[in-house]
């Protein structure tokens, strides 16, 4: 079982829809990030939590650490959402473990 | 433009060789982090320096190696390298808590590395 477990794996959503994306987790952690990879390969941090929620425009993370969950939110998609959205813990070790991720596809 | 540079861009070579891959942070940031990416394995942390010294290490194999210089750039060294050795890799720069939990990172371009 790994470590970090994303889900979906994979959604496609409609323009306007609101979409939650899942990361859970089985190892306890200081702070998880949400990280998004465009189509052509670039890497954007969008979050970094390590409790509570945070907002930034559209998109709203959550994280609860007594069930080791955390979610990203996009309200309003955007075809412009579209991307790789992936989830990683930062472990006791002092390392990063990504999620497989979640490949967003939004329709127009 | 995340600030992070990383040069070469593209890398194409042959099984048995060594490369070299550079990064330079961003203004300001002390701590660089390495990536690979490939196909099968998705995102994997290889090494992380802070202000010159290792800070974390995570699955980089033996055949690699890294280093962070007075002025903060950094190299990965990969050497004796494989077919399954290409990938993509990222670095990222962050601030000056040291952790790669506390800092948000910003990540570089990558370097895709074709092994032949």
């Amino acid at each position: 079982k790994n470590e970090v477990e994303q889900s979906p794996q994979n959604l496609t959503a409609q323009e306007g829809e609101f979409i939650t994306i899942n990361c859970s987790y089985s190892v306890g952690i200081s702070a998880l990030h949400w990280l998004q990879q465009h189509p052509g390969g670039g890497i954007v941090s969008l979050f970094m939590l390590s409790s509570g929620k945070k907002k930034h425009g559209r998109l709203i993370a959550t994280i609860n650490i007594q069930e080791k969950h955390s979610s990203l939110h996009i309200t309003a998609s955007h075809p412009r959402d579209s991307a790789v959205y992936i989830c990683a813990v930062f472990g006791s070790q002092g390392n990063l473990i990504f999620g497989k991720g979640t490949k967003l596809s939004v329709k127009p | 433009d995340s600030g992070v540079t990383q040069t070469p861009k593209h890398l194409i070579t042959a099984t048995g060789q060594r490369v070299t891959l550079r990064c330079s942070p961003r203004s300001g940031d002390l701590s660089v982090y390495w990536y690979q990416q490939s196909l099968d394995q998705g995102l994997q942390f290889l090494i992380q320096y802070y202000n010159g010294e290792e800070r974390a290490k995570g699955n980089i194999l033996e055949r690699f190696s890294a280093q962070q210089f007075p002025d903060l750039h950094s190299e990965l060294n990969l050497s004796s390298l494989e077919l399954g050795d290409s990938a993509l890799y990222f670095c990222a720069s962050g601030g000056t808590s040291g952790g790669a939990g506390a800092d948000t990172q910003y990540f570089g371009p990558g370097t895709r590395l074709t092994v032949l």
